[in-house]
């Protein structure tokens, strides 16, 4: 079974800084996607983005970026200039690409935002 | 366009109460899903259905049974609540492509004393 790994329960990060959140999974399949979800304080799940195995190229949101390592098994998140309103619990999930499979999903990380 | 809609926002059960989560999407979308989270834990699949008239189980559906009324509505009932059941319950759904991502309702949060 897949399972995703999110090893750092909180992190914080000053206000303009760069952090960068780690996820790791274990999967045996060769084509999937992985997600970053953002929930802040509201409860509702946001999609921050997303990156398919396939594609060798990291997937970038504006200030939002992944670092996708395959062999490793490791995608990890980069949050640049952070603001106050990046302040929230981040949830790594994986997916494969086969059929209309659920969401894996880390148990998350809650990224504080000091002014 | 609502997106995804959970009903009721907030609920508290006594044990042994019963009760139906009702979740409706407006996208089009033809799988639906339904996931608990608690504190620590993530959140894990209970149930899903991946297109109308199917159902499946997930990581955590004892306890659950849902019912796939028509594209639009993915509902979940609890038949006797238990205080384990305490959880916030997310209904999500996708287009079932490949490519597709999966869109979350807002959330209820339900208490079972």
């Amino acid at each position: 079974a897949q399972t995703v790994t999110q090893s750092q329960p909180e992190m914080s990060v000053q206000e303009a800084e760069t952090v960068t959140l780690s996820c790791t999974y274990d999967t045996s399949e060769s084509d999937y996607y992985l997600f970053w979800y953002k929930q802040p304080p509201s409860r509702q799940m946001i999609l921050v983005i997303r990156q398919e195995a396939y594609k060798q190229q990291n997937a970038t949101e504006n200030r939002f970026s992944v670092n996708f390592q395959k062999a490793a098994k490791s995608f990890s998140l980069k949050i640049s200039d952070s603001q106050l309103g990046d302040a929230a619990m981040y949830f790594c999930a994986y997916r494969t690409r086969s059929g209309n499979t659920p969401l894996v999903f880390g148990k998350g990380t809650r990224l504080s935002v000091i002014a | 366009n609502a997106g995804v809609t959970q009903t009721p926002k907030f609920q508290v059960l006594k044990t042994g109460q019963s009760m139906t989560l009702q979740c409706a999407q407006d996208m089009n979308h033809n799988s639906m899903y339904w996931y608990r989270q608690d504190p620590g834990m993530g959140l894990r699949l209970i149930y899903y259905s991946a297109s109308e008239g199917t159902t499946d189980k997930g990581e955590v559906p004892n306890g659950y049974n849902v019912s796939r009324l028509n594209k639009r509505e993915f509902s979940l009932r609890l038949e006797s609540a238990a205080p384990s059941q305490t959880s916030v319950y997310f209904c999500a759904s996708s287009s079932g492509l490949p490519t597709d991502t999966q869109y979350f309702g807002p959330g209820t949060r339900l208490t079972v004393l």
